[in-house]
């Protein structure tokens, strides 16, 4: 299994340019999310996913989009990259199962830089 | 909102001695998972111990075990023989389907 793989690694977007960022995991877990970490900080939920066509916002979702078509995938768009979307985005998943054996999985992380 | 707060930005530790990281958090609900994270300068976030609100014996995890007190929302990760392989950021985070994290807490090992 490759778990969780985010495609890509680092970019570089000038204000105002749109780009998605991808998210793959192929443990078929029906709970995914996207994070943002800024420096000094925590990971703060953008979004999540609990399975296909069913996503919900986090606590910083305002600037981003997401969609979930299938199980696999859960990308996340910017639609008019700001400077202060500048940051580190990691996906997650896990089973959404409920029970203590859930573990989240995250992906490598995406360093994003706004010009 | 649920909220987690780390009130230790930096910590230091000499090898093979005994390090206790704090975290605090707030909630209303009763059903709900703790967790802490490790992360490296690589960047991966590394789950180190996770812990369930209904279960009242505290989780543990080789050199790792957390004190966990429901009613004082508290949350600590004790890391016994510290290593220099455990330096890293290590994130406290509460999860109930919207997990959150702190701020994190820089830890340091002195050979």
């Amino acid at each position: 299994n490759a778990g969780v793989t985010q495609t890509p690694k680092f970019q570089v977007l000038k204000t105002g340019q749109s780009m998605t960022l991808q998210c793959a995991q192929d443990m078929n877990h029906e709970y995914m999310s996207w994070y943002r970490q800024d420096p000094g900080m925590g990971l703060r939920l953008i979004h999540y996913s609990v399975g296909a066509g069913i996503t919900d916002q986090g606590e910083v979702p305002n600037g981003y989009n997401v969609s979930r078509s299938t199980t696999e995938d859960f990308p996340l768009r910017l639609l008019s990259a700001a400077p202060s979307q500048t940051s580190v985005y990691f996906c997650a998943s896990r089973n959404e199962t409920g029970t203590a054996t859930d573990t989240q999985y995250f992906g490598p992380g995406t360093r994003l830089t706004v010009l | 909102a649920q909220t987690v707060t780390q009130s230790q930005p930096e910590m230091s530790v000499q090898e093979a001695e005994t390090v206790t990281l704090s975290c605090t958090y707030d909630t209303s609900e009763s059903d709900y998972y703790l967790f802490w994270y490790k992360q490296p300068p690589s960047r991966q976030m590394i789950l180190v111990i996770r812990q369930e609100a209904y279960k009242q014996q505290n989780a543990t995890e080789n050199r790792f075990s957390v004190n966990f007190q429901k009613a004082a929302k508290s949350f600590s990760l004790k890391i016994s023989d510290s290593q220099l392989g455990d330096a890293a950021m290590y994130f406290c985070a509460y999860d109930n389907n919207d997990m959150r994290f702190g701020a994190g807490t820089r830890l340091t090992v002195k050979p």
